[in-house]
């Protein structure tokens, strides 16, 4: 069965500094692979996605990932952190048929 | 261009009571999906519909039953709520694909359990 793990419940960077929200799957085949955020008292946006194009992918507000194929990795970055960056990140693995199976998220909190 | 819309956004139930939550997509999506999300938890997957006429059970879907009504309409009801089912509940949808589709999420139902 596939799963996603994701590492540090809260992270806390200062306004300006890198964001790195790490991520790990386990799938037997070729995953898609999704962030997603989550403002709160909000559902979820889609941030970007991974389906086999291109190893970086870029997404929306600036994010990016780079999928590893060797280190099982989907790591979600930003080069400077800005205030309304500050929200909930999952990642997510994608079974056939489109279920999707999440991490069990991250806060992400930005200090001004 | 509504998307998603779930209904109610707040609920409140006592023990043992009944209650269904729609949800409505206007994207003309083949797929839907019931979630609920619990603190550290992420989303499981409650129920899912792959297309009009079809349901199947995910992973938490005891205590649950759904029922595709058309294309636009999947709802989610609680026969005998119970405290554990204080969550917040979400419906997405999809186009129907091979996994590679993104799906869309409605805002959620914030419900209580007395």
């Amino acid at each position: 069965a596939q799963s996603v793990t994701q590492l540090g419940s809260h992270v806390s960077v200062s306004e300006g500094a890198l964001v790195l929200l790490r991520c790990n799957y386990s799938s037997s085949v070729p995953p898609y692979l999704f962030w997603y955020v989550q403002y709160p008292n909000q559902g979820l946006q889609l941030l970007l996605k991974y389906t086999s194009a291109a190893t970086l992918v870029k997404g929306i507000n600036g994010f990016e990932a780079e999928f590893k194929k060797s280190e099982t990795s989907f790591h979600l970055t930003k080069p400077s952190a800005h205030m309304s960056d500050a929200a909930e990140y999952f990642c997510a693995v994608s079974e056939w048929g489109g279920k999707l199976i999440f991490g069990q998220g991250t806060e992400l909190s930005v200090k001004p | 261009n509504a998307g998603v819309t779930q209904t109610p956004k707040f609920q409140v139930l006592k023990t043992g009571q009944s209650m269904t939550l729609q949800c409505a997509q206007d994207m003309n999506h083949n797929s839907m999906y019931w979630y609920r999300q619990d603190p550290g938890m992420g989303l499981r997957l409650i129920y899912y519909s792959a297309s009009e006429g079809t349901t199947d059970k995910g992973e938490v879907p005891n205590g649950y039953n759904v029922s595709r009504l058309n294309k636009r309409e999947f709802s989610l009801r609680l026969e005998s709520a119970a405290p554990s089912q204080t969550s917040v509940y979400f419906c997405a949808s999809s186009e129907e694909g091979q996994g590679d589709q993104p799906q869309h999420f409605g805002d959620g139902t914030r419900l209580s359990i007395l």
